[in-house]
């Protein structure tokens, strides 16, 4: 079955780096998504992206935040400048149209130290 | 404000059936979703719902009253691996995706 795949799963930087977060969504899928949770939170929308440009973001996605295609696979989420509260797990996410089931990796664990 | 409300936690039994509510205030409303999410995991999905009435997909069901902004999530023939997290999730105004998630209802079924 085919499935969204995250790498790294865990990922800890100290603060101040920059950390890129890896993402191979469904391969007939047209829309991506990024979500964060951070511990015992809810899930967070950052921004959806569809036809290579960001579609919807978040107040949560400012300028620290990118996200990219950078060839016909991966989606990649940039996180500038890291800080403490940026320690959640992250979550990746594809759909087929805008309005089907969004299928969702396993996540990458970020811890900012 | 946008707001999502759901029970904290519930506790059932195996063979049982339960009721998950929501309730939702949002600015527009595009679809809602109920996603199970078992602890350290990803949500997987469950359901969606954009016009009124109830939706079955085997043992689980869902159901929607815009009028009202409240949903349900009726899981039936309860198992020990429906002990997990269910969270409702609305579509606000604008992009679908723009989800608004509630803090989820751990549900904890018991022998």
């Amino acid at each position: 079955e085919p499935e969204v795949t995250q790498t790294p799963s865990h990922q800890v930087t100290q603060m101040g780096q920059e950390v890129i977060l890896r993402c191979v969504p469904i391969s007939n899928h047209l829309y991506f998504y990024w979500y964060r949770q951070i511990l015992g939170q809810k899930v967070e929308f950052l921004v959806s992206f569809y036809n290579n440009e960001i579609s919807e973001k978040s107040e949560i996605f400012d300028d620290q935040f990118s996200v990219e295609r950078p060839d016909g696979s991966n989606f990649t989420l940039k996180i500038r400048s890291t800080k403490l509260e940026d320690s959640a797990m992250y979550f990746c996410a594809s759909s087929e149209w805008e309005n089907t089931e969004a299928f969702f990796g396993q996540g990458t664990r970020l811890t900012v130290v | 404000g946008q707001n999502i409300d759901q029970p904290t936690e519930m506790t059932a039994t195996e063979g049982a059936i339960v009721q998950i509510n929501c309730t939702y205030q949002t600015s527009g409303f595009n679809g809602l979703f109920w996603y199970q999410q078992h602890a350290g995991e990803a949500p997987t999905f469950l359901s969606y719902n954009v016009l009124d009435g109830l939706e079955e997909k085997g043992r689980f069901s869902s159901f929607l009253s815009r009028s009202k902004g409240y949903s349900y999530l009726l899981l039936k023939e309860l198992q020990m691996k429906d002990s997990a997290s269910y969270l409702c999730a609305v579509g606000s105004a604008g992009n679908n995706r723009k989800l608004i998630w509630g803090l989820g209802t751990s549900l904890a079924v018991n022998p």
